[in-house]
């Protein structure tokens, strides 16, 4: 199956909260998860990946948590600010194929000052 | 060092005219992928390819639809006899090889009236 299920689909979040977005695989052979944001406009700009080798990466306020039994990963964005307001789409890839990336349906995120 | 340039940023097109959507990748990025983004969608891939070589071509549709991008010069996403269907944004994005993550563009939003 080469389907990745993201949710929610949309989340609002106060100024300074936690936003949390989950995405689920089915195809135990992906190797490889990026989180991309876009704003409106924009192309997808990559805002941080992880390989199934390690639980969690934290990149500033950016963290991922991988469950490889579960399939499921996830993008926290801690101390949220107006500035995060955009969509994120979550991402599965196998490294040793065409490296095509399967997106999720995406999140759209909205943080109130 | 430029980012992936996509041209034109928008395209108009009436049912039955054909559209080009061009794309130069990221300086010395030898690896293309096209995706299409409809409204409320993840980003859906239609194409990879590396110069002068179709590598993936498994979500392109049959018809009507072809990529290249050549020795010289941008990649090419060419949609003959346009469709409302087929308005949508394509994104462009590149590697400078297989297992690299993908930088994309900013998109060419196509409209069909």
């Amino acid at each position: 199956q080469q389907q990745v299920k993201q949710s929610p689909q949309s989340l609002i979040v106060q100024k300074g909260g936690i936003s949390i977005i989950n995405c689920a695989y089915e195809n135990t052979a992906f190797d490889y998860f990026p989180w991309y944001q876009q704003f409106p406009g924009k192309g997808p700009a990559l805002l941080i990946a992880i390989r199934p080798d390690v639980s969690e990466k934290k990149e500033g306020r950016f963290t991922i948590s991988f469950n490889k039994s579960a399939k499921q990963f996830s993008l926290h964005i801690m101390d949220s600010q107006p500035g995060d307001s955009a969509t994120y789409f979550c991402a599965a890839s196998l490294t040793s194929g065409t490296y095509k990336y399967i997106f999720g349906t995406g999140t759209r995120l909205k943080v109130l000052a | 060092n430029a980012g992936v340039m996509q041209n034109p940023r928008h395209l108009v097109r009436r049912r039955g005219q054909e559209a080009r959507l061009r794309c130069s990748p990221m300086k010395g990025h030898s690896h293309v992928y096209w995706y299409r983004q409809l409204p409320e969608e993840g980003l859906k891939f239609m194409v990879y390819l590396q110069k002068e070589n179709i590598i993936d071509e498994s979500g392109m549709p049959k018809e009507r639809f072809s990529a290249e991008f050549p020795k010289e010069g941008p990649s090419i996403l060419r949609i003959q006899q346009v469709v409302r269907g087929d308005s949508a944004a394509y994104f462009c994005a590149s590697s400078p090889q297989p297992n690299s993550p993908l930088h994309f563009g900013n998109g060419t939003r196509l409209t069909v009236t």
